[in-house]
């Protein structure tokens, strides 16, 4: 049972423009939220996390929002860039846990 | 070194066959994860140590399945009679902390992974 989501596999923005990521989640127990990306034949890397005790946050630009009534939460990026093309997932977790829990990954081309 | 090692990048076995990964954490930390990545992106946790003790395995197949984190020697997953639906990526990941976020920031490097194709 998927108790994270991401149901879009791909995704294509133009270079300048905003990309928006979304991923929804099943279990209201998650209190932590990360999305990392990942390039071919390389291990995932983290982007950006956000607690659930807030409903934004914002690194440069990435930002990811969490919509906690809804279980839902999304990664905006803008500008957009030719080098953010890779695969996005996102992730969730309870607070004292170890392990994460990912979502299925949006494949994100930004065409220049 | 400050990257999570994990040999092979390629493995191929035949079915019925074993099959060992390997994994070297970042010096200084004490938590190593496995992780699976099976068809259509999905992760699905394995198994983690602190230092040489299983510290949590409620994702690894009872079966088959086996890892090791012994001192002074890299982490290893093991999977005997492998089957075709072993097929996957496996990401090591490891960790100062016990968990994958604290206090003081995030706490995962991953490795780039083990590509295994069972044939």
């Amino acid at each position: 049972d998927q108790q994270v989501k991401q149901n879009s596999p791909s995704l294509s923005v133009q270079e300048g423009r905003i990309s928006i990521l979304n991923c929804d989640y099943t279990n209201s127990m998650f209190d932590y939220f990360l999305w990392y990306k990942k390039y071919p034949a390389e291990g995932p890397t983290f982007l950006i996390s956000i607690s659930s005790i807030k409903d934004k946050n914002e690194d440069g630009r990435f930002t990811v929002f969490l919509n906690k009534s809804a279980k839902h939460l999304s990664l905006h990026i803008v500008p957009s860039q030719p080098g953010d093309s890779a695969v996005y997932f996102c992730a969730a977790l309870q607070t004292g846990a170890n392990n994460l829990f990912f979502g299925t990954g949006t494949r994100l081309t930004v065409i220049p | 070194g400050e990257e999570v090692a994990q040999t092979p990048k390629h493995l191929v076995r035949g079915e019925g066959q074993k099959a060992k990964l390997y994994c070297a954490p970042i010096k200084g930390h004490s938590y190593v994860f496995w992780y699976q990545q099976v068809l259509k992106n999905e992760f699905k946790f394995l198994i983690s140590f602190q230092n040489e003790n299983v510290f949590d395995e409620t994702g690894m197949p009872k079966e088959r399945f086996s890892a090791k984190c012994l001192p002074n020697s890299p982490c290893s997953l093991e999977i005997q009679a492998t089957k075709l639906e072993d097929s996957a990526v496996y990401f090591c990941a490891s960790s100062q902390f016990g968990v994958a976020v604290s206090n003081w920031g995030y706490g995962y490097t991953f490795g780039s992974g083990t590509r295994l194709t069972v044939v």
